[in-house]
């Protein structure tokens, strides 16, 4: 069956423009977290979603923000982007929290100038 | 949340077993131990997970201590395509957050 989707995969944005970044999960995986990974801090947790519902959130400013929709795909969203928000950005699934292994994405790539 | 600690780095040499330690002294009774990998240019992988008991699976094997203080992952026989970062995570027991330390980078060579 297909693996995480995350869309798109490579985006070039200027400061203080927003982005909106998309990952379409396992089907039938109804859980989906976001990380973020940068060279400099390495792999940090954003946010997870269970059923349409924020379940956890990490350390990261309010202009850092998602959803999941009815069908399980989820949206983050970063506005008034800065420089330091250049990062590979990594979706993973699971069936719902707590069930073992965790599926990545392959990410998306966002260079802010 | 609790921290784990790995060495930076370490080497094999293919075919050879391959010992990944990971020190974890504040983990709490809720807490499973998960390994993950990450190739270069591709999101981690999920290796192999725990609570108490050793567990094996088709890529490792994982050795948890009796205190559950610490862990190895075994590699029975590296590979070339092994080579990657593999990280040592606590994640606690109703969460699908993961906390990624700096991980281990394992090189293999032929």
């Amino acid at each position: 069956k297909a693996g995480v989707t995350q869309t798109p995969r490579y985006l070039i944005k200027t400061r203080g423009q927003q982005v909106t970044l998309s990952c379409s999960p396992i089907s039938g995986h109804r859980s989906v977290s976001w990380y973020q990974q940068t060279p400099g801090q390495g792999l940090q947790f954003l946010f997870e979603y269970f059923s349409e519902t924020q379940r956890n959130k990490g350390n990261f400013p309010g202009r850092f923000s998602g959803r999941q929709f009815s069908n399980s795909r989820s949206e983050m969203n970063v506005s008034t982007l800065e420089l330091g928000d250049s990062a590979l950005y990594l979706c993973a699934s699971s069936p719902a929290p707590n069930t073992g292994e965790l599926f990545f994405g392959e990410g998306s790539r966002l260079t802010v100038l | 949340d609790a921290k784990t600690t790995q060495p930076n780095s370490m080497e094999s040499n293919e075919e050879e077993p391959v010992h990944l330690p990971c020190n974890h002294s504040t983990i709490s009774g809720t807490d499973y131990i998960h390994w993950y990998r990450q190739l270069p240019s591709q999101g981690p992988e999920y290796v192999i997970h725990g609570l108490t008991s050793n567990v094996n699976n088709r890529m490792a094997s994982l050795a948890i201590a009796e205190d559950r203080k610490s862990s190895t992952l075994i590699l029975h026989r590296a590979t070339l395509r092994d080579a990657a970062v593999y990280y040592c995570i606590l994640r606690d027991w109703d969460t699908d957050k993961l906390i990624f330390g700096t991980g281990t980078r394992l090189q293999v060579f032929p």
